[in-house]
C-alpha cells in the first residue's frame, strides 16, 4: 500500500501570510494527488486535484505543484475560513485509498 | 446541486450491527462510484469501501473486510453500509462520498452520521 506523510503536522500563520505545506508518496505517483480542507466540525472539501488542477469554484489562492513523490499545497494570502486541517490524498492504485495524517493551520 | 445525505448512525455495542444509509440527489448517480470514509475523534481520513457504479467493483480496507457490506440502489439513488460486529475501533463520523469521474478523489461529501461503539 502507498503510505502518504504530510508535514509539518501544525503549523501557525497569520491572516494575510503565505503559507506552504508538503505531502510525500512512498511511491511515485506521478501527479495523481488531491487536497482537501477540512473545517472544524464540517466534511472535507475537495480543493486540488490531480496536484495541481484547482476544483471548481475553489479560490484562486490555493495552489498545488509536484510530481512523483513530493508536493506542495500553497496559499498565497491566508483568509480566516482557511484556518482548519488539509489533507492529501493519493488517487494513482485501485483501493485502499490513502489519506495524509493532515497538516493543521493554526492562527 | 450535489446533495449526500447519511443516516443510520447511533450507539451500538461491540459485536452488534448497524446499518448506514446516504441519500444522494442533484447528480447522475448511477454514473458514480460512491464511497464511504470514516474519522475517528480527533483523528485523520479513513477510506473504509467504495462501489462502482453498476456494482461490479467493491473495494473495502483490510480492517473491514469480512465484517462491513457496501452496496446500492441506483432506483433508490442510495448507497448503504452493512456493519457487523462492530468494534470499538470501529467509532468514526462516517462520511458518504462521491467519486469523481476518471478521477479517483472525492468531490462531494455528506455532512456524516456518528457510530459509537460502546457497551
Amino acid at each position: 500500500d502507498i503510505q502518504m506523510t504530510q508535514s509539518p503536522s501544525s503549523l501557525s500563520a497569520s491572516i494575510g501570510d503565505r503559507v506552504t505545506m508538503t505531502c510525500r508518496a512512498s511511491q511515485s505517483i506521478s501527479t495523481h494527488l488531491n487536497w482537501y480542507r477540512q473545517k472544524p466540525g464540517k466534511a472535507p472539501e475537495l480543493l486540488i486535484h490531480s496536484a495541481s488542477t484547482l476544483q471548481s469554484g475553489v479560490a484562486s489562492r490555493f495552489s498545488g505543484s509536484g510530481s512523483g513523490t513530493e508536493f506542495t499545497l500553497t496559499i498565497s494570502s491566508v483568509q480566516l475560513e482557511d484556518f482548519a486541517i488539509y489533507f492529501c490524498q493519493e488517487s494513482y492504485s485501485t483501493p485502499p485509498i490513502t489519506f495524509g495524517q493532515g497538516t493543521r493551520l493554526d492562527i | 446541486e450535489v446533495q449526500l445525505l447519511e443516516s443510520g448512525g447511533g450507539l451500538v455495542k461491540p459485536g452488534g450491527s448497524l446499518r448506514l444509509s446516504c441519500a444522494a440527489s442533484g447528480f447522475a448517480f448511477n454514473s458514480h462510484t460512491m464511497a464511504w470514509v470514516r474519522q475517528a475523534p480527533g483523528k485523520g481520513l479513513e477510506w473504509v469501501s467504495s462501489i462502482s457504479s453498476g456494482s461490479s467493483y467493491i473495494y473495502y480496507r483490510d480492517s473491514v473486510k469480512g465484517r462491513f457490506t457496501i452496496s446500492r440502489d441506483n432506483a433508490k439513488r442510495l448507497v448503504y453500509l452493512q456493519m457487523d460486529s462492530v468494534r470499538g475501533e470501529d467509532t468514526a463520523v462516517y462520511y458518504c462520498a462521491r467519486e469523481s469521474i476518471l478521477i479517483r478523489n472525492f468531490d462531494s461529501w455528506g455532512q456524516g452520521t456518528l457510530v459509537t461503539v460502546s457497551s
